[in-house]
Formats: C-alpha cells, sequence, structure tokens
C-alpha cells in the first residue's frame, strides 16, 4: 500500500459536464502522476507534477488540467468531458529525482462518459 | 512515435511452463527498466526492474534479461503458475529531476492455463 486514494472510484458522467477526479497521497511524494489506461494503448501519461504548483503535460494531455496546491493532493479536471474520455485513470506517485525511484499506483478509477 | 514497443499482445503458457515477453526501446537516454503486474481491477504493481550497468537480474520465478547494444529487454517467468495469469507492462524511464516519468509498452495479457 503505496498510501494513495484515489476518489471518485467510479463515475457515470454526461458528455459536456465537468469531472474532477482526486489522488490523495499521505506519505508527502514530491512527485505525482495521472495516466489513463485503454485497451490496445497500455498506460498514457496525462499530466505530472514535480512539486506543489509544479505542472506538465504527457502524452495525451489535451482536454485535460491539473492542479497541485499542496503536496497530498493531485486534481486531474475534464473540463468539458466527451465519451473519448471514458477510460481507467490512474493516479501514481514516486519520491522521484533519482534513477530507479518506484512509481506506485493508486487502484484507479473508472469514468464512462455517455 | 512509441518508444517502447512490447511483445506479444497476449500470451497463452500451459502451467509449469516458461513465460517470455519481450520489449524494446528508442531512447538511448533510457536508463531504468521496471515491468509491472497488473491483475483485473487493480493498480499496476512494480514487479522486478534493472539497470543496464546489468545483463540480467532474478527475483525468485521472475528474471529480467537485457541486452544494451539491441536496446531490449525482456521478462522470462519460469514455472508458471495459473496465479501468474494477468497484464504485464514494460517500461523505461531517464534520469531523474523534473522531468522523472515512465513511459510504458501497450501491456501483455497473460494466461497460464492449469
Amino acid at each position: 500500500d503505496a498510501g494513495i486514494t484515489q476518489s471518485p472510484r467510479h463515475k457515470v458522467t454526461e458528455t459536456g459536464t465537468p469531472v474532477t477526479l482526486r489522488c490523495h497521497q499521505t506519505e508527502n511524494h514530491r512527485y505525482m502522476y495521472w495516466y489513463r489506461q485503454d485497451p490496445g494503448h497500455g498506460l498514457r501519461l496525462i499530466h505530472y507534477s514535480y512539486g506543489v504548483k509544479d505542472t506538465d503535460k504527457g502524452e495525451v494531455s489535451d482536454g485535460y488540467s491539473v492542479s497541485r496546491s499542496k503536496t497530498e493532493d493531485f486534481l486531474l479536471t475534464l473540463e468539458s468531458a466527451t465519451s473519448s474520455q471514458t477510460s481507467v485513470y490512474f493516479c501514481a506517485i514516486s519520491a522521484g529525482g533519482l534513477t530507479g525511484n518506484t512509481i506506485y499506483f493508486g487502484e484507479g478509477s473508472w469514468l464512462t462518459v455517455v | 512515435q512509441q518508444q517502447v514497443k512490447q511483445s506479444p499482445q497476449s500470451l497463452i503458457v500451459q502451467k509449469g511452463g516458461i513465460s517470455i515477453i519481450n520489449c524494446a526501446y528508442e531512447n538511448t537516454a533510457f536508463d531504468y527498466f521496471p515491468w509491472y503486474q497488473q491483475f483485473p481491477g487493480k493498480g499496476p504493481a512494480l514487479l522486478i526492474a534493472i539497470r543496464p550497468d546489468v545483463s540480467e537480474k532474478k527475483e525468485g520465478r521472475f528474471t529480467i534479461s537485457f541486452n544494451k547494444s539491441a536496446k531490449q529487454f525482456s521478462l522470462h517467468i519460469m514455472d508458471s503458475q495459473p496465479g501468474d495469469s494477468a497484464t504485464y507492462f514494460c517500461a523505461a524511464s531517464k534520469g531523474g529531476g523534473s522531468n522523472y516519468k515512465l513511459t510504458f509498452g501497450k501491456g501483455t495479457l497473460l494466461t497460464v492455463n492449469p
């Protein structure tokens, strides 16, 4: 258990509505990540953070924004959800900064956009 | 542009057999190569990892073989068991600092028949 809590775990929302997923960690790790997992695509990085208010884009960042106002929380927002954003979203954490630091994943948030 | 290519997409092995999953990478700056195991409904969990200064690492029934000149690495599961049935992801990362992140292969679904 890497001390990661994702919420909500399951959500169904309508196209065009905003959605926020929350990742909470209890171990003061510097790095936090949001990945999405889709069949045939594996795990793709959406956004990541390397400190409070320090974030950067990953390979599939379009349509997503993030915020990190305190160390323990990393929020992923879909400003206007689309059906293509139906996916499983994983938050991950790492102490980071050194080669070989392990990245630990949360249990996932299943999002369905109808 | 896929930086980490994983094969096969799926694999069926009999109990007691050897499972082999292969990955190839393009970026010679990668210096950390982990494998993750994921069961249905769960987040990926680190299984074993290797750095390019060694050619092989073994942990129990799991072995990573690394070929730096060919830019390839593979996961071998000896004496495969039905409980090993899961999706396996290879990944790669480079350096540290603010750019610490993993790039994943697309995954291999392993089924071990009893």
